[in-house]
């Protein structure tokens, strides 16, 4: 199984500031099947990205992700207020499907 | 509308059972594998089970492998988490979830989620 580990467990930034959440494989994830989540309180997760680097429908352009084999990035180029949120990576290149920990991206 | 709507949570004592239940709407239900996926309180996302678009095929996690049972009715749109004996480690929201398909290539990612129902096991 693949296990995913997420960095930092929780990131504390200011409105327009940059957000960086990082999500490290223990073997590398095939053909860069990774994808994130966000998460707000008491809802569901969103699909923000797949592919490790496309953004699903309708997610705005501040929000970008890169990486392959072991290490990926999901980065928000300047956060707006409702970016602040619980952010989750998964992998579905191999079987079982595995989720990161998940990041905290929260209000300094 | 594309929706998923879970039902069936509920608090039951360790070692019982339940059935949570998903109904789906706006999409092509019977062209798509369902997983169920749980998040314990606090904690993150963990990836249950999941079902083949016929219904043919089932897998499961092996946390939870021989003690739930996932299964469709297409001509409902719904699909069911059948649990046993269950245990305390279990006690989660479980939440329905759609996989993708792009250019007919299945691929288990998410794009569409219910709200979760709450599954509490305890005494």
């Amino acid at each position: 199984e693949i296990v995913l580990t997420q960095s930092p467990g929780t990131l504390s930034l200011s409105p327009g500031e940059r957000a960086t959440v990082s999500c490290r494989a223990s073997q590398s994830v095939s053909s860069s099947y990774l994808a994130w989540y966000q998460q707000k309180p008491g809802q569901a997760p969103r699909l923000l990205m797949y592919g490790a680097s496309s953004r699903a429908t309708g997610i705005p352009d501040r929000f970008s992700g890169s990486g392959s084999g072991t290490d990926f990035t999901l980065t928000i180029s300047r956060l707006e207020p409702e970016d602040f949120a619980v952010y989750h990576c998964q992998q579905y290149g191999s079987s079982p499907l595995t989720f990161g920990g998940g990041t905290k991206v929260e209000i300094k | 509308e594309v929706q998923l709507v879970e039902s069936g949570g509920g608090l039951v004592q360790p070692g019982g059972a339940l059935r949570v239940s998903c109904v789906a709407s706006g999409f092509t239900f019977n062209g798509h594998t369902m997983s169920w996926v749980r998040q314990a309180p606090g904690k993150g996302l963990e990836w249950v089970s999941a079902i083949s678009r016929s219904g043919e095929y089932t897998y499961y996690a092996d946390s939870v492998k021989g003690r739930f049972t996932i299964s469709r009715d297409n001509s409902k749109n719904t699909v069911d988490l059948q649990m046993d004996s269950l245990r305390a480690d279990d006690t989660a929201v479980y939440y329905c979830a759609k996989e993708v398909i792009d250019h007919a290539i299945e691929y288990w990612f998410f794009d569409v989620w219910g709200r979760g129902t709450l599954v509490t096991v305890s005494s």
